[in-house]
């Protein structure tokens, strides 16, 4: 069953803490994207890898950092430097850049 | 930096009635992808564009490309109650490469 998986569905947190959200592909896709979704609004693009061990902050990419260690994972931390880290938050996939991506089912982003 | 801008920011028709939305960017693309999002769900690809091409279909889906006026629309025939949620363009240009989304029309399809 091939796609994109991401977890945990919902994710509540207290402010101050980093929060790590999974985003896992076995679609053997080179590039993955982080977006940002709020309420209303489109995508806003956080980071962007292109292949393994490189990646590239996108438009809003301050107070978020990622990783990608493994081309089937890339993984997104909010840190507390984020001052607005309420969103959902969507993980998506590519061959390569610039053709169709595959997405996630998406992270809700809690924090209080 | 938005490139694609849909338009209308919300559309409301009955069942059985045709759904035209637009999108227009600003700069030279290599292709533009529209995608269907239904609430609180990722996005789904409906459709790719080359800048070459001037119109795809799919099922009940035409697109069509103006390079010349940087404009393409996605039109929905037949619609159905199952066809309401946003739709989004996302462009690829030619020097960044990777794609970027505007901010989608809302569709509802009242039965």
């Amino acid at each position: 069953d091939g796609g994109i998986t991401q977890s945990p569905k919902y994710l509540f947190r207290k402010e101050g803490q980093n929060v790590t959200l999974s985003c896992e592909q076995n679609l053997n896709h080179d590039a993955m994207y982080w977006y940002r979704q709020d309420p209303g609004q489109g995508l806003r693009l956080i980071y962007y890898s292109q292949i393994v061990n490189d990646f590239q902050k996108g438009d809003i990419a301050e107070g978020y950092s990622v990783s990608r260690e493994k081309k089937e994972s890339f993984p997104l931390t909010v840190t507390s430097a984020q001052k607005n880290p309420t969103a959902f938050y969507l993980c998506a996939s590519s061959i390569s850049l610039a053709y169709e991506q595959y997405f996630g089912p998406g992270t809700r982003l809690t924090v209080t | 930096s938005q490139q694609g801008e849909e338009d209308p920011q919300a559309l409301s028709i009955q069942e059985g009635e045709n759904a035209t939305m637009n999108c227009s960017y600003k700069t030279s693309i290599n292709n533009l992808q529209w995608y269907r999002q239904n609430s609180g769900r990722g996005l789904v690809h409906l459709i790719l564009i080359r800048s070459n091409e001037r119109e795809k279909h799919s099922g009940r889906l035409r697109v069509t490309l103006d390079t010349s006026k940087k404009s393409s629309s996605l039109l929905i025939t037949a619609s159905r109650a199952a066809d309401t949620a946003s739709y989004f363009c996302a462009t690829s240009n030619t020097n960044a490469g990777k794609s970027t989304f505007g901010d989608g029309t809302t569709l509802t399809v009242k039965p």
